[in-house]
């Protein structure tokens, strides 16, 4: 199936450094969403956008929906060890109104303390 | 609120064997979502339920595949003469009516292995 361009795949940062990942499609969307998973675990809900230029943030997350409406950022800041895990951004298609919602591949965080 | 619950959380069966597993969503949540993942990938739509009416089925989901959703209540995905590709993590999902409709909350999921 369908899933979104999601990258980077993986990365191995130091405890305190600032983290960014982007995630882009090849159509318009009209909701962005950012999840986390960590093993064995589902996919867990970090930011919702729903407008073209919107910025977002919870707590030492920040994501936006990109103006073309084909692409989102999260940046993390000042990570933290229990930031370990699998990000996923995931989009709904401009015309639908279902939550059917594509994927992207997720990018693997991993934090050294 | 106990969040979607969903079971079991693992189930490893022979091939040709057929499994079911069931989700129960959040109470106040009308709509209800099947996905599945595959090690290394996010996970992809198979199915999805407004009430009890089971409104658009993924490419992905075959003849083997069955979902119901009797009362409009909790659901069940059955796979029928199983595969070893059908191994795969198989999440569900609610989401409410209205504001917020695309904005999906997963259970724990359920990780199926065929041998």
């Amino acid at each position: 199936g369908q899933q979104l361009n999601q990258s980077p795949q993986s990365m191995f940062i130091q405890e305190g450094e600032d983290v960014s990942m982007n995630c882009t499609s090849s159509s318009i969307f009209n909701t962005w969403l950012w999840y986390k998973q960590d093993p064995g675990e589902g996919p867990v809900l970090l930011i919702a956008l729903y407008k073209a230029g919107e910025l977002t943030s919870n707590g030492r997350l920040t994501a936006q929906f990109g103006i073309t409406r084909k692409d989102s950022f999260l940046n993390i800041s000042a990570s933290i060890p229990s930031d370990v895990g699998i990000y996923f951004c995931a989009g709904q298609h401009a015309l639908s109104n279902t939550g059917k919602l594509i994927f992207g591949q997720g990018t693997t965080l991993q934090v050294k303390p | 609120d106990t969040g979607v619950s969903q079971d079991p959380r693992h189930k490893i069966t022979k091939r040709g064997q057929n499994v079911t597993f069931r989700c129960d969503p959040i109470s106040e949540h009308n709509r209800l979502y099947w996905y599945r993942q595959t090690l290394g990938q996010g996970p992809e739509f198979l199915t999805y339920f407004q009430n009890e009416a089971q409104l658009e089925k993924s490419r992905l989901l075959s003849d083997r595949f069955s979902a119901e959703r009797p009362k409009g209540s909790f659901s069940t995905l059955e796979i029928q003469r199983t595969e070893q590709g059908d191994s795969a993590m198989y999440l569900c999902a609610s989401s409410p009516w209205g504001p917020g409709a695309n904005v999906l909350t997963f259970g724990a999921g359920s990780r199926l292995t065929v041998l």
